[in-house]
């Protein structure tokens, strides 16, 4: 059984702070991890797909970095908004066709 | 392009029921992928459906069950509900040129409730 674990589960920061979370995943049978962002009554949206070790990907103010020698992502939001309040979810695929393996997500609420 | 979308946006059941929810994917894409979220626990991946065929499957009981149609639009289907049964059913598809590393684009979900 796979198991990717995030931490923190829930993170409350003000406007203009930057932050950053934890994906962990099995190292071995690597084959991507993907990051998304879903917002309330939203769909969960695509943020990065990481394929190689040491890969940085970056969109705007958000950027991932990927270790799949010892199994982390970090997911990084600078100078958070209200906008980027949302549940910020890890998927490892370890190569089963299309299956991702969800974490729990970590919640991010910003204030101003 | 239209998005994924999903009917109907929210079902309520009754035990030992059975639902049927549909799935129609981005134009083009191919694979469509089908993920419960219950209170508490991540998404949990049920089934995936690759040109009309099923190419991978969770760790669910039988009783859910899923198709896809010619035109890549997919059902799932479960029967004989139980309470444990009331979750946010999501759909995902993808193109897929690499499966695995495509991004899978989210539906707004299936809100089923059993009663």
């Amino acid at each position: 059984i796979l198991n990717v674990e995030q931490s923190p589960q829930s993170l409350h920061v003000q406007e203009g702070d930057s932050t950053n979370f934890t994906c962990s995943f099995p190292s071995s049978n690597f084959y991507a991890l993907h990051w998304y962002r879903w917002e309330t009554a939203k769909s969960p949206e695509a943020l990065f797909v990481m394929t190689l070790n040491g890969d940085e990907k970056k969109k705007g103010r958000i950027s991932a970095t990927l270790n799949t020698k010892e199994g982390y992502s970090y997911l990084y939001i600078k100078g958070s908004q209200p906008e980027d309040s949302a549940t910020y979810l890890c998927a490892f695929n370890a190569g089963t066709a299309s299956k991702l393996t969800f974490g729990t997500g970590t919640r991010l609420q910003v204030t101003l | 392009k239209a998005g994924v979308t999903q009917t109907p946006r929210y079902l309520i059941k009754t035990r030992g029921q059975q639902v049927t929810l549909s799935c129609s994917p981005i134009s083009g894409h191919r694979s469509v992928s089908w993920y419960q979220q219950t209170p508490g626990q991540g998404l949990q991946f049920l089934f995936e459906y690759f040109s009309e065929t099923q190419r991978n499957k969770g760790n669910f009981p039988g009783r859910f069950s899923g198709r896809q149609f010619s035109n890549s639009r997919s059902e799932m289907n479960v029967s004989t509900l139980e309470l444990g049964d009331s979750a946010l059913y999501l759909c995902a598809s993808s193109l897929p040129e690499l499966p695995g590393t495509d991004t899978q684009y989210f539906g707004p979900g299936t809100r089923l409730t059993v009663l």
